[in-house]
């Protein structure tokens, strides 16, 4: 089976950097995608990650260690509309993704 | 326009009859999968595709059926919806394996579905 943990909420600051968790237990492994959802509408891709190490997309970044079985997301320069949930999904053996319970992120002036 | 559809948006209906929610994706994508997502539980993979004739379960496929005829269709069918389905639904596709954007799903707009 498959488990993935990541916090429930996070509080940052407009202008500041955030760094959300996420640990996974899984059964074979194809790679670590974060995604984003606002409320009410559907998640929307930001990263991908199968290799260790750091991948970087603007403001977003995600990292990746498989032999910790660990990742993050980190977002600079946050900006209010960056208020959302924060989904961490592992594809693992047979092409199965099994996501997190997701990270909502509240953004404060 | 590419996207993934979804039909209908949302739906109140009653125990036991059967309902098919569609599918479609205009991306000649591959792989299809279908997600269900509930407070505290997160979004859960209910069945997937990996292309057509080819489909199988996820972590939730109990009281679900899917069919994958064609590349650009995926309905799910509940033959006996019970009130444990309600549910917001959604629906995903990703290029195939061998594509470099393969690791993206695009996720449809989602459908609410209430079982009474």
């Amino acid at each position: 089976g498959q488990n993935i943990d990541q916090p429930t909420e996070m509080t940052a600051t407009e202008g500041a950097i955030v760094q959300i968790n996420c640990t996974y237990q899984t059964s074979g492994f194809n790679g670590l995608f974060w995604y984003q959802q606002h409320a009410g509408e559907a998640p929307t891709f930001l990263s991908y990650n199968v290799l260790d190490g750091l991948e970087e997309k603007g403001r977003f970044s995600s990292f990746l260690s498989r032999s910790k079985g660990y990742s993050y997301l980190l977002l600079k320069e946050l900006q209010m509309k960056d208020s959302a949930s924060y989904l961490c999904a592992v594809r693992g053996g047979y092409q199965k993704v099994t996501f997190g319970i997701g990270t909502k992120l509240q953004v404060i002036p | 326009e590419a996207q993934v559809t979804q039909n209908p948006r949302y739906l109140i209906t009653v125990t036991g009859k059967k309902l098919t929610v569609t599918c479609s994706q205009n991306m000649n994508h591959e792989y299809m999968s279908w997600y269900r997502q509930d407070p505290g539980l997160g979004l859960r993979q209910i069945y997937y595709s990996m292309n057509v004739e080819v489909t199988d379960k996820g972590d939730v496929p109990e009281g679900y059926k899917v069919s994958r005829k064609e590349k650009r269709n995926f309905p799910l069918i509940l033959e006996s919806p019970s009130p444990n389905q309600t549910s917001l639904y959604f629906c995903a596709s990703s290029p195939s394996l061998s594509s470099d954007d393969y690791n993206e799903q695009f996720f449809g707009p989602g459908t609410r579905l209430t079982v009474l």
